[in-house]
């Protein structure tokens, strides 16, 4: 059973414009969530990441909300640009008690001119 | 760039064969991680370590075994190669304290 999922497999999105990328999870116990990025022939680099103590976590055009009652979180890429092509995946963990995170499948974004 | 570094970075393997990929860290961090990324599946754990010799299952772990004799590198072994086994394979490591894994450049391996 998919504890983390992202269910759009691809985005398609205009250049300039907001990207949306989105994540649920279904284990109550995960209180810490990543974001990775992944180009083709590359490993993943880890984005951004939140804890569940917050509902919002920023840094430059990048922003992670969390919305812990429907157990969502989103990435929202602003203004989008021609390199945030890529897959992006979601991951989660429990603080202080495991040493694993589990990614979801990822979602393609293609940022169009 | 994390320190880390797989090899081979591209393998073509038959079907049956003993195959050992390697990962290697500069960063003397406690954690490393094998994944292995399909279409479909995203990434999924094969195995981790958390120190030398200290080793435990991922949720695909079957048909693998890994060997960590010193920290700087953690070694993934597929005793009989299958085709099911054709794959993209990262290793990932992460220090103590700290929840962000961070990615080798990644060993496509293909079993015909």
């Amino acid at each position: 059973d998919q504890q983390v999922k992202q269910n759009s497999p691809s985005l398609s999105v205009q250049e300039g414009r907001i990207s949306i990328l989105n994540c649920d999870y279904t284990n109550s116990m995960f209180d810490y969530f990543l974001w990775y990025k992944k180009y083709p022939a590359e490993g993943p680099t880890f984005l951004i990441s939140i804890s569940s103590i917050k509902d919002k976590n920023e840094d430059g055009r990048f922003t992670v909300f969390l919305n812990k009652s429907a157990k969502h979180l989103s990435l929202h890429i602003v203004p989008s640009q021609p390199g945030d092509s890529a897959v992006y995946f979601c991951a989660a963990t429990v603080m202080n008690r495991d040493d694993k995170i589990i990614f979801g499948k990822g979602t393609r974004l293609h940022i169009l001119p | 760039d994390a320190g880390i570094t797989q090899s081979p970075r591209h393998k073509v393997t038959e079907t049956g064969t003993p195959v050992t990929l390697r990962c290697h860290q500069t960063e003397n961090h406690r954690y490393m991680y094998w994944y292995r990324q399909d279409p479909g599946h995203g990434l999924r754990l094969i195995h981790y370590s958390y120190g030398v010799k200290d080793t435990d299952k991922g949720e695909v772990s079957d048909g693998y075994s890994v060997s960590r004799s010193k920290t700087e590198d953690f070694l993934l072994t597929l005793e009989s190669a299958t085709s099911s086994q054709t794959s993209v394979y990262f290793c990932a490591i992460k220090d103590v304290g700290g929840y962000e894994q961070y990615f080798g450049p990644g060993t496509r391996l293909t079993v015909t």
